[in-house]
């Protein structure tokens, strides 16, 4: 069954050391996201991609980067982690203009 | 800015109907979704419109108004398992299509 997985589901980092959250799908979709989420706020787009070479600035993309070099992976990298950064990370892929999402698992990110 | 605005919590009794509202900018919009997030798990897909009217999957229905910017999720014959956060999102064009969130609505059911 296609499926879209992230890793790892748990980590705990340092303040400014460099973080990558990967996020794997095999449902082979153009559309692929990573979102935060934070009580209160929802989840507030980080980033997207529409195919491969493509990236796209979201809602709150400061200090958060993103490459897409095949239609499976779309890893998300923090440059120098923050503890405002500290939120669980979900990653979702989607095919077309109109398509459901299909949400990973998440990552919880704690920067002490 | 392309607000998203739903009630923070609501509450309900078993057996009974609740509607969850939620409201967008008009501009740009392209469709609307509604998902469910269970405490500590992933958003799970429930209904998706992007033409006005309602859209009726079981026990789930979900309303489009594209003029007023309006959508609601009405959830009959309420069980305990739909405790859960309702999450309305939005897609809006402007060279690409993204997905845009609402803060969600916690709901609780009691018996």
């Amino acid at each position: 069954d296609a499926e879209i997985t992230q890793s790892p589901r748990h980590k705990i980092t340092e303040t400014g050391r460099q973080v990558t959250l990967a996020c794997h799908q095999t449902w082979n979709h153009n559309n692929m996201f990573w979102y935060r989420q934070d009580l209160g706020h929802g989840l507030r787009l980080i980033h997207y991609s529409y195919g491969v070479q493509d990236t796209n600035k979201g809602e709150v993309s400061d200090g958060y980067s993103v490459s897409r070099s095949n239609t499976e992976d779309l890893p998300l990298t923090l440059e120098s982690a923050a503890s405002s950064q500290t939120s669980v990370y979900f990653c979702a892929s989607s095919e077309g203009a109109g398509g459901e999402a299909f949400f990973g698992q998440g990552t919880r990110l704690t920067v002490v | 800015g392309q607000n998203i605005d739903q009630p923070t919590e609501m509450t309900a009794t078993e057996g009974a109907i609740v509607q969850i509202n939620c409201t967008y900018q008009t501009s740009g919009f392209n469709g609307l979704f509604w998902y469910q997030q269970h405490a500590g798990e992933a958003p799970t897909f429930l209904s998706y419109n992007v033409l006005d009217g309602l859209e009726e999957k079981g026990r789930f229905s979900s309303f489009l108004s594209r003029s007023k910017g309006y959508s609601y999720l009405l959830l009959k014959e309420l069980q305990m398992k739909d405790s859960a956060s309702y999450l309305c999102a939005a897609m809006f064009s402007g060279g690409y299509n993204k997905l845009i969130f609402g803060a969600g609505t916690r709901l609780a059911v009691h018996p």
